[in-house]
């Protein structure tokens, strides 16, 4: 238990489907991320907030669109995705991002997302 | 560009020593961390290099040269448990982490 939950574990949706992944920590940290996890690729960064404040947005296509209501929550909505978008979803936290302070990062277990 | 490079798969034996090489070319170096992913699981921390030399911990330990851009997790007396993927990672310029696509390990009897 790494203090950081996600789910659903897995998901099947449609490629016309709307759903929603859900993330949340129980380690009062102020720093969230969205990657990205596919097989023998790097993990890429999609999002970040930073006390509940969009910092990064890494050419994420619109079908993919985060929001984050406060410090403890954070999800990924999704809708009209493709089937190359069938990857690990990794949500991660850390302390803050500050200049300076290089933090790590805890990470969920993900949810395994298959677009058919 | 920013790059991180790792070999794809390496294999070990039980109770031996093995050497994960990580080489980077990145915008700013702001550390490097390492980090074990087991099959369907999260990624857990393993280490964290911002000086040059050698952190030891337990029966593992991370070596970082900035000159060269290189760095490695030494893993000793290997258990089947170490069997994973290790991922390298370089903190850029602008506290993101720039990964590598990792390491699997697979260990051996």
């Amino acid at each position: 238990e790494t203090g950081v939950t996600q789910t659903p574990r897995h998901l099947v949706m449609g490629m016309t489907n709307k759903k929603s992944l859900k993330c949340e920590q129980h380690l009062g940290h102020n720093a969230m991320y969205w990657y990205k996890q596919s097989a023998k690729k790097p993990l890429e960064l999609m999002f970040v907030y930073n006390f509940k404040e969009q910092t990064e947005n890494n050419s994420v296509p619109s079908r993919f669109s985060p929001e984050c209501p406060n410090s403890s929550h954070l999800f990924l909505h999704l809708h009209t995705l493709q089937p190359e978008d069938s990857a690990l979803y990794l949500c991660a936290s850390s302390q803050e991002i500050a200049g300076g302070n290089p933090y790590e990062q805890y990470f969920g277990p993900g949810t395994r997302l298959t677009v058919t | 560009g920013q790059n991180i490079d790792q070999p794809t798969e390496m294999t070990a034996t039980e109770g031996a020593i093995v050497q994960i090489n990580c080489t980077y070319q990145t915008s700013g170096f702001n550390g490097l961390f390492w980090y074990q992913q087991h099959a369907g699981e999260a990624p857990t921390f393993l280490s964290y290099n911002v000086l040059d030399g050698l952190e030891e911990k337990g029966r593992f330990s991370s070596f970082l040269s900035r000159s060269k851009g290189y760095s490695y997790l030494l893993l000793k007396e290997l258990q089947m448990k170490d069997s994973a993927s290790y991922l390298c990672a370089v903190m850029d310029s602008n506290y993101q982490l720039i990964w590598g696509a990792g390491t699997k390990l697979i260990i051996k009897p």
